[in-house]
């Protein structure tokens, strides 16, 4: 079946530092593919996303390029802020409907 | 509100008590989804509704999960003889469209202990 994977966090960062969040996908077909975001104590709010291969999704500084060769969305920011301390999932469709499959998330530190 | 609400946002349920999870989605969207998000996990998908129509609940995981939408808006999870493993967050979510295009907007989610 459909399945996300992400890199395991957290992952701890400096102010100013660029980052990576790797996420790899199975699927049958190309689904579009969705970054969502989980501030502490709120609910996930979508980030960014990508509907075909080759697409590049970007919001907020961050961006991911959807890898259709390597079935990979890795998540992107030049120059990351205190206020980007949260938990990244990358998510994606199943072939009918959209309800989303999550990957176990992320959860990034940024410290001044 | 403008946004999907959940309520209450924190509930404490001894070991074999009821719960009722409330869910009040964003006006007018026809999709609505339950998740369960235990502590460091990405969410699982619990259940689906289309109007009042629930089309897919393979993802509960027990029939002491209930959830319902009678008249395709408001919808309740309820948990029957609560067990600790059922502790975690439970999130609402709705989406105007059934597509894959349609995104999903959340709730803040109601964080379930069970003692």
């Amino acid at each position: 079946g459909d399945s996300v994977t992400q890199m395991e966090g957290p992952v701890t960062l400096s102010e100013e530092a660029f980052l990576t969040i790797n996420c790899t996908y199975t699927a049958t077909g190309y689904p579009s593919l969705f970054w969502y975001v989980q501030y502490p104590g709120e609910g996930l709010q979508l980030l960014l996303k990508a509907t075909k291969a080759d697409d590049k999704g970007s919001n907020k500084g961050f961006e991911a390029t959807y890898r259709k060769e390597t079935t990979s969305f890795h998540l992107e920011k030049g120059s990351v802020q205190v206020s980007d301390s949260a938990v990244y999932f990358c998510a994606l469709p199943p072939t009918a409907g959209n309800m989303l499959t999550f990957g176990g998330g992320t959860r990034l530190m940024v410290k001044p | 509100g403008a946004g999907v609400s959940q309520s209450p946002r924190y509930k404490v349920a001894k070991r074999g008590q009821d719960v009722a999870l409330r869910c009040d989605p964003i006006s007018g969207h026809v999709s609505l989804f339950w998740y369960q998000q235990a502590l460091g996990q990405g969410p699982e998908f619990l259940t689906y509704f289309q109007n009042e129509a629930q089309l897919d609940k393979s993802g509960l995981p027990s029939d002491r999960f209930f959830a319902e939408r009678p008249e395709g808006s408001v919808s309740t999870l309820k948990i029957q003889r609560t067990q600790q493993e059922d502790s975690a967050v439970y999130l609402c979510a709705s989406s105007l469209g059934q597509g894959k295009n349609s995104p999903l907007h959340f709730g803040n989610g109601t964080r379930l202990t069970v003692t």
